[in-house]
């Protein structure tokens, strides 16, 4: 069965600091990967999916992640963090019914 | 266009009591989705809707049943609530999945509603 593994239920950066949130899915032919955010008292929205269409993937806000095989990674980076970014990262990946699968959540953490 | 809307946004109720949730979606999306979330367990499918007239059970179905009243409406009813049910709950509808070699659209989300069981 498909998974994903988000290392690190918090992240803690400074302003202006790179933003490295981490993801790790089980094996899935084709996989499809996708990163949500989730702003304090709202719903989740998309920050950008994989579909194999290329390795590297822009999403919204400056945010970017690169799908890596080998690895079998979906790592999401920005590299100047703004206070606006704090929120929960979610990732997830589709399962052979088309359903998410959800990783657990990371809290991102912006210090002044 | 409101995209995805859930009622209500706030509820407590008693052991025992029942209540629906109501989910609309005003994108003729035909793929609609219950999930609740728990702190440190990311989200839980309750039950999918793939399309008007069919409904699925997803990863926690159990004390939970679910309406698919037409293509824009999917509710989520508790018919006796339990502490175990305290969660925020959301909604979510997406146009699915468009076949071998297409891609997967996006899910769209609603606000959530905070359910507390006392």
């Amino acid at each position: 069965a498909q998974s994903v593994t988000q290392l690190g239920s918090h992240v803690s950066v400074s302003e202006g600091a790179l933003v490295l949130l981490r993801c790790n899915y089980s094996s899935s032919v084709p996989p499809y990967l996708f990163w949500y955010v989730q702003y304090p008292n709202q719903g989740l929205q998309l920050l950008l999916k994989y579909t194999s269409a290329a390795t590297l993937v822009k999403g919204i806000n400056g945010f970017e992640a690169e799908f890596k095989k080998s690895e079998t990674s979906f790592h999401l980076t920005k590299p100047s963090a703004h206070m606006s970014d704090a929120a929960e990262y979610f990732c997830a990946t589709m399962d052979s019914n088309y359903q998410l699968i959800w990783g657990a959540g990371t809290k991102l953490i912006i210090k002044p | 266009n409101a995209g995805v809307t859930q009622t209500p946004k706030f509820q407590v109720l008693k052991t025992g009591q029942s209540m629906t949730l109501q989910c609309a979606q005003d994108m003729n999306h035909n793929s609609m989705y219950w999930y609740r979330q728990d702190p440190g367990m990311g989200l839980r499918l309750i039950y999918y809707s793939a399309s008007e007239g069919t409904t699925d059970k997803g990863e926690v179905p159990n004390g939970y049943n679910v309406s698919r009243l037409n293509k824009r409406e999917f509710s989520l009813r508790l018919e006796s609530a339990a502490p175990s049910q305290t969660s925020v709950y959301f909604c979510a509808s997406s146009g699915g999945y468009s076949g071998s070699g297409g891609t997967y659209n996006e899910q769209f989300f609603g606000p959530g509603t905070r359910l507390t069981v006392l």
